[in-house]
């Protein structure tokens, strides 16, 4: 089955330090992948989205991701952490006729 | 502003009841999606539906049901068959009947505790 895993179910990172989530695919087949940005009792908003074209894939609130097919990887990057950063980060994949397939999400705090 | 309702914001069920959750969205989106987050699990489909009167079992569904009797309307309800119905449930919907490369668009949710 196709799924996501994001490694490290918490990051924590100071405040103006380069943060780096992790995202990896299992596919055979090139996938659509977004990003979302949750905070506390909120529902997800799409930070960005990898559908084709250029592989470096810009989003909302300085954060970028790179999609390496070699790697079957979509990290999300932000060069210098904010506080307003703190919130879950969930990795998805498009899948043709069905919902999108999520991984668990990391936890992203940043301290001062 | 175009975007997803969801109510109410948290809800108290008793032993042995029924509750419905409300999804309502005027972004005039073909498919809607139910979901329930738990801490450490991610989000877990319960149903989805595509267009108006048809809908689908999503990963969980067991002790939940769906209507989709209106294009603007997906409500969800939480059965006395749900035996654990603690958690946070999502709504969201998305553009186009499902295509892999089309992002979801979501509620903020509903908190559901047990009394």
């Amino acid at each position: 089955a196709q799924s996501v895993t994001q490694l490290g179910s918490h990051v924590s990172v100071s405040e103006g330090a380069l943060v780096l989530l992790r995202c990896n695919y299992s596919s055979s087949v090139p996938p659509y992948l977004f990003w979302y940005v949750q905070y506390p009792n909120q529902g997800l908003q799409l930070l960005l989205k990898y559908t084709t074209g250029a592989t470096l894939v810009k989003g909302i609130n300085g954060f970028e991701a790179e999609f390496k097919k070699s790697e079957t990887s979509f990290h999300l990057t932000k060069p210098s952490a904010h506080m307003s950063d703190a919130a879950e980060y969930f990795c998805a994949r498009g899948q043709a006729g069905t919902a999108l397939i999520f991984g668990k999400g990391t936890t992203l705090s940043v301290s001062s | 502003d175009g975007g997803i309702t969801q109510s109410p914001k948290y809800l108290f069920r008793k032993e042995g009841q029924n509750v419905t959750l409300s999804c309502e969205q005027n972004l005039n989106h073909d498919a809607m999606y139910w979901y329930r987050q738990d801490p450490g699990q991610g989000l877990r489909l319960i149903y989805y539906s595509q267009i108006v009167n048809d809908f689908q079992k999503g990963d969980i569904a067991e002790g939940y049901s769906v209507s989709r009797e209106k294009k603007e309307s997906f409500p969800l309800t939480v059965t006395s068959a749900q035996k654990n119905p603690t958690a946070f449930y999502l709504c969201a919907s998305s553009a186009i009947r499902i295509l892999s490369n089309q992002p979801q668009h979501f509620g903020d949710g509903t908190r559901l505790s047990i009394l």
